[in-house]
């Protein structure tokens, strides 16, 4: 089956600053690629995806690349801001799975006022 | 519009004991899956249904059992509660293929 891995596990970044996030990918049947955001004790809530016939795209200062030679896919998000600090997951839904979606082990960010 | 509702929020179980956790939307929504979350561990598919009267198997589904009632409805079971299932659970629905995933609020639940 997919495996989805995700790095890094935690990011702090001084607010203002960048955040990178990155994921892999195994299975090249994978045609769709969502990111949530999940605040503490709240639900995972959609943010921005990609499908696997776009190379970019951007939502005001969130952006997502994906890689389809390379199985990987990237979450930025520029001028961070205090409220951007919460468990990011990325994901990956393979067009041969029926319904299932796989997601990586999140990632925690931190942005430091 | 209530999007995902799912109950209870909390529940502690001693081992071996059962219960059934309820999930239903009101976005007519045809997929509705059970995942859980744990610390360092993503979110992990237990089991889903693609449609009303289907229910498949995810990555974890070993320890529970799935009844897809109606459209709007999907329970998720454990029959004989196990330590290992101190997780929190959360119920997600989706209008089509890959589209996005609706989450509820999420089940605390702790086995002791």
């Amino acid at each position: 089956g997919e495996n989805v891995e995700q790095h890094p596990s935690t990011l702090s970044v001084q607010e203002g600053d960048s955040a990178v996030i990155k994921c892999t990918y195994s299975d090249s049947a994978s045609n769709y690629f969502p990111w949530y955001k999940q605040e503490l004790g709240k639900r995972p809530q959609l943010i921005i995806d990609i499908r696997s016939n776009v190379g970019e795209k951007k939502d005001q200062r969130i952006a997502v690349t994906l890689n389809k030679t390379a199985k990987h896919f990237s979450l930025h998000i520029t001028e961070t801001q205090p409220e951007d600090s919460a468990v990011y997951f990325c994901a990956a839904h393979p067009s041969n799975t029926g319904n299932q979606f796989y997601f990586g082990t999140g990632t925690s960010l931190t942005v430091i006022p | 519009n209530a999007g995902v509702t799912q109950t209870p929020k909390f529940q502690v179980l001693k081992t071996g004991q059962s219960m059934t956790l309820q999930c239903a939307q009101d976005m007519n929504h045809n997929s509705m899956y059970w995942y859980r979350q744990d610390p360092g561990m993503g979110l992990r598919l237990i089991y889903y249904s693609a449609s009303e009267g289907t229910t498949d198997k995810g990555e974890v589904p070993n320890g529970y059992n799935v009844s897809r009632l109606n459209k709007r409805e999907f329970s998720l079971r454990l029959e004989s509660a196990a330590p290992s299932q101190t997780s929190v659970y959360f119920c997600a629905s989706s209008g089509v293929n890959t589209g996005e995933l609706f989450f509820g609020e999420g089940s605390r639940l702790t086995v002791l």
